[in-house]
């Protein structure tokens, strides 16, 4: 069973660069998209950007600015960088897997998400 | 930008068939998926291809989509459902799009 698990701070400064990891474990990361997601509290979900296991990507417009996405398929990972981050950039932050191979079905498979808290 | 709707909240008696609707433009033109969030846990994909389901989902749970509206339906609705649901599509970008997410209260 595919398993993903976030990892990175839980604390960072306005102004600066948020960085996540996520591992996938029981599975490859080669043929499927990956996504990173996140929820501010007590709102609804936002799709942060996905990356393909080759390497291309696509962002959402309104954060495409800040926002890097890459994969290293030889440690099975992919990882999030988002900077100059503010408080509106708090939030349970979630990566995912597509169900599809190859194809966008929708997020069948999710990490357990983790708090970014960006305060001085 | 591409938007979905759906309502803030939805009401249901356990055993009754809940609906909840999501709106977007020619979204019958797309494919939608659904997902189910309760209190402090991840979303878990209930519906997705518009009305296939996942493997290990209830019977109960279906989806269809025609015209601008996609439709989550729960038949027999449980206790165990009252949950936050979650629409999602792609813009013509393959963007990813939710909507603003319903509140299911059984009761």
């Amino acid at each position: 069973q595919v398993q993903l698990q976030e990892s990175g701070p839980g604390l960072v400064k306005p102004s600066e660069t948020l960085s996540l990891a996520c591992s996938v474990s029981g599975g490859s990361i080669s043929g499927y998209y990956w996504s990173w997601i996140r929820q501010p509290p007590e709102k609804g979900l936002e799709w942060i950007g996905y990356i393909y296991y080759s390497g291309s990507t696509n962002y959402n417009p309104s954060l495409k600015s800040r926002v890097t996405i890459s994969v290293d398929t030889s440690k099975n990972q992919f990882s999030l960088n988002l900077n100059s981050v503010t408080a509106a950039d708090t939030a349970v932050y979630y990566c995912a897997r597509d169900q599809g191979f190859g194809e966008l079905w929708g997020f069948g498979y999710w990490g357990q998400g983790t708090l970014v808290t960006v305060s001085s | 930008s591409y938007e979905l709707s759906q309502p803030p909240s939805v009401s249901v008696s356990p055993g009754q068939t809940a609906s909840i609707t999501c709106s977007g433009d020619k979204l019958g033109d797309k494919y939608a998926c659904w997902y189910q969030q309760k209190p402090g846990q991840s979303p878990v994909l209930v519906i997705y291809q518009d009305a296939k389901r996942p493997s290990g989902i209830p019977e109960r749970f279906s989806g269809s989509n025609s015209g601008n509206t996609a439709t989550l339906t729960i038949s027999g609705t449980q206790a165990m459902d009252e949950a936050d649901y979650y629409c999602q599509a792609w813009d013509s970008s393959t963007h990813v799009v939710f909507g603003g997410g319903t509140k299911l209260t059984v009761l």
